[in-house]
């Protein structure tokens, strides 16, 4: 299973709506996370099981989609919030795959 | 508090075999149905799954990597470890080992990475 991220870049003012997309080769189904990773870190999970928020996320984070189409959305877009993210399908019998990655600045 | 610390060489000659090692704190790698994970991520690209290992041993490979790579787990130094050999500058990248969380979801178990270690970038070249 192939995961295509779009767009591979985007830029946005602070208080902007972003929604990042992720396209599966085929149905995954519901098994998509959303990780965040700033230079020089390692990434951080945000969104499990599509649109489930992990521990401490703010809210303005969510997720959506389903068979092969999947989004991430920044509801107002925060200076901290300038980062790569990255979609993974998470099932493991299809192989744990991520998404090329989308940079996100402000 | 869980924190995972890879460790390891930083050079490797190509065609030799590359070994990291992660050491857990705050968690048990034989605690029962835990999983463990190793990622990495070449200069300026991104992210690729390396394989997982389950607490008992049983391990999991990218299918493009499964000829040259190992994992094991330590259980007496609560560690868990990674051989890839006969390597090319096409291996060179920042390394991650990260435990997995097990769901069930959506008819069917799903494994994502929920604590990661800060990676560590091993070069191969001569």
């Amino acid at each position: 299973i192939q995961m295509a991220q779009s767009p591979s870049s985007v830029s946005a003012s602070v208080g902007d709506r972003v929604t990042i997309t992720c396209r599966a080769s085929q149905n995954i189904n519901s098994w998509l996370a959303w990780y965040q990773q700033k230079p020089g870190q390692a990434p951080k999970l945000l969104i499990y099981d599509v649109f489930t928020l992990e521990d401490g996320v703010p809210s303005r984070f969510s997720g959506g989609g389903s068979v092969t189409d999947f989004t991430l959305t920044i509801s107002s877009l925060q200076p901290e919030d300038v980062a790569t993210y990255y979609c993974l399908q998470t099932n493991p019998f299809h192989s744990l795959t991520f998404g090329g990655g989308t940079k996100v600045e402000i | 508090q869980l924190q995972l610390q890879e460790s390891g060489p930083r050079l490797v000659k190509p065609s030799e075999t590359l070994s990291l090692t992660c050491t857990v704190s705050g968690d048990s790698v034989n605690r029962r149905n835990s999983f463990w994970g190793w990622i990495r991520q070449p200069p300026g690209k991104g992210l690729d799954w390396i394989g997982s290992l389950e607490y008992n041993g049983r391990t999991y490979f990218n299918s493009s990597l499964m000829t040259r790579v190992a994992m094991s787990i330590d259980t007496s130094k609560n560690q868990f470890s990674l051989t890839l050999n006969s390597v090319t500058a096409a291996d060179t990248a920042v390394y991650y080992c990260a435990r997995i969380r097990q769901r069930f979801w959506s008819g069917s178990y799903v494994h994502f990475f929920d604590f990661w270690g800060p990676g560590t970038l091993v070069t191969v070249s001569s």
